[in-house]
């Protein structure tokens, strides 16, 4: 069975662009959350989804937002970019629930210059 | 909103001793305990995860055990490898009002580097 997928796997940006980031999660998955990690701060829970709503979201501004298809596939998308957003992305499905038993995909690296 | 305090940052133990990592949350209403090991460069991956309703559980060489009064959970790995070198993050979630679970709040990782 195929793992959690990111694309792309590497991102490099101008503050003030907006980006979007991929995920699809394990066949069977119907809940993907989205979370940021930096060196500073390290896991930030973005937010959840479960069949195309939002179920849960942490403490991050208005400019984060995501989306769920059908297919489970989501994306999320950052606008108006900041040097700050510079992080690992990580998006993570689960069969259990949002927050049980998490399978990670391998993130994408954004940077903010 | 709950708060994850981990400690030690980082934690260097001879292959084949034990290693001990703390961590301590503040909300009262979490009831879900999970870790997760990162190797460098690679994504997070679950080891073992507790209930609210349990005070230990164990699988093979790993431990977690949790102290609700005290509001602290801890990872107990033994008999270290060069394998289990990496970092370990803890992390807590709760209930919320009207069903479902909060997202997971992280402790900011502890460092385990296995001497040979």
């Amino acid at each position: 069975k195929a793992g959690v997928t990111q694309t792309p796997r590497y991102l490099i940006k101008t503050r003030g662009q907006q980006v979007t980031l991929s995920c699809s999660p394990i066949s069977g998955h119907r809940s993907v959350s989205w979370y940021q990690q930096t060196p500073g701060q390290g896991l930030q829970f973005l937010f959840e989804y479960f069949s195309e709503t939002q179920r849960n979201k942490g403490n991050f501004p208005g400019r984060f937002s995501g989306r769920q298809f059908s297919n489970s596939r989501s994306e999320m998308n950052v606008s108006t970019l900041e040097l700050g957003d510079s992080a690992l992305y990580l998006c993570a499905s689960s069969l259990a629930g949002g927050r049980e038993k998490l399978f990670f995909g391998s993130g994408t690296q954004l940077s903010v210059l | 909103g709950e708060n994850v305090e981990q400690h030690p940052s980082t934690l260097s133990v001879q292959e084949g001793d034990s290693a001990v990592i703390k961590c301590t949350y503040s909300d009262s209403a979490s009831n879900y305990f999970p870790w997760y090991k990162q190797e460098l460069g690679k994504r997070p991956q679950l080891i073992i995860d507790i209930r609210s309703n349990v005070g230990e559980k164990k699988d093979q060489r790993i431990a977690v055990t949790l102290n609700k009064t005290a509001k602290h959970f801890s990872l107990h790995i033994t008999e270290t490898q060069p394998e289990d070198s990496a970092v370990y993050f803890c992390a807590a979630s709760g209930g919320k009002t009207g069903g479902g679970a909060d997202g997971l709040t992280f402790g900011k990782g502890t460092h385990l580097i296995i001497q040979p």
